[in-house]
């Protein structure tokens, strides 16, 4: 299995321009969720998913978008890129009951210059 | 709503001492406990969970935790550290309560461990 991956590794965005982080999993997860990392402050989650078709905010929507066609991928969209999206994004996913831990993937970072 | 509480942001420790990292959640009903390692650049990693039965739980590369209900907290120790034990470290509690929610996982701030020769 490869667990959860995700592309691109780096990137480098413009003030207003977009682009789509790609997630899948392999491993059948219900769940996925995407988070961003900044220095000193932990995990924000951003969206996550119960299942395919089905999307919820998390705590830093704005800015983003997601969408789940299929139980194994989870993009985020950034429309209108700004120097505060600037972070590490990870993706992770679990089964749905809460003593099934989540698997993560190695992450994005992204520059918006 | 559960909020996970790490109370040192950083902690240096020297090599081969022993270390603990605090941990404390916010309800005292029951609940399932994480702990994950970040080495630099990297997603994140289980180090061990607690779910039921014996409050001290043995991860992986010689961590371990304990589980103590009435302080509602979980304290991650390793009796002798390494270098490559440098990493940063996040406590997570998940609700069962919140089974088929979705957003049942609250991570804490993480605690950054520097192990210094």
């Amino acid at each position: 299995n490869a667990g959860v991956t995700q592309t691109p590794k780096f990137r480098i965005l413009k003030i207003g321009q977009s682009m789509t982080l790609q997630c899948a999993q392999d491993m059948n997860h219900n769940y996925m969720y995407w988070y961003r990392q900044d220095p000193g402050m932990g995990l924000k989650l951003i969206y996550y998913s119960v299942g395919a078709g089905i999307t919820d905010k998390g705590e830093v929507p704005n800015g983003y978008n997601v969408s789940r066609s299929t139980t194994e991928d989870f993009p985020l969209r950034l429309e209108l890129a700004a120097p505060s999206q600037t972070s590490v994004y990870f993706c992770a996913s679990s089964y749905k009951t809460a003593y099934n831990e989540q698997f993560f993937g190695p992450g994005t970072r992204l520059t918006v210059l | 709503a559960q909020s996970v509480t790490q109370l040192d942001s950083q902690v240096p420790v020297f090599e081969e001492a022993p270390v603990e990292l605090r941990c404390n959640y916010s309800s005292s009903v029951s609940v399932y406990l994480f702990w994950y390692v970040q080495y630099p650049n990297q997603g994140l990693q289980l180090l061990l969970k607690y779910l039921s039965g014996s409050t001290l739980v043995k991860g992986i590369n010689g961590f371990e935790a304990e589980f103590n209900k009435s302080q509602t907290s979980f304290h991650l120790r390793k009796p002798s550290v390494h270098i490559s034990d440098t990493a940063e470290y996040f406590c997570a509690v998940s609700d069962p309560g919140r089974d088929n929610y979705g957003q049942n996982f609250v991570f804490g701030p993480g605690t950054r461990l520097s192990v210094l020769p």
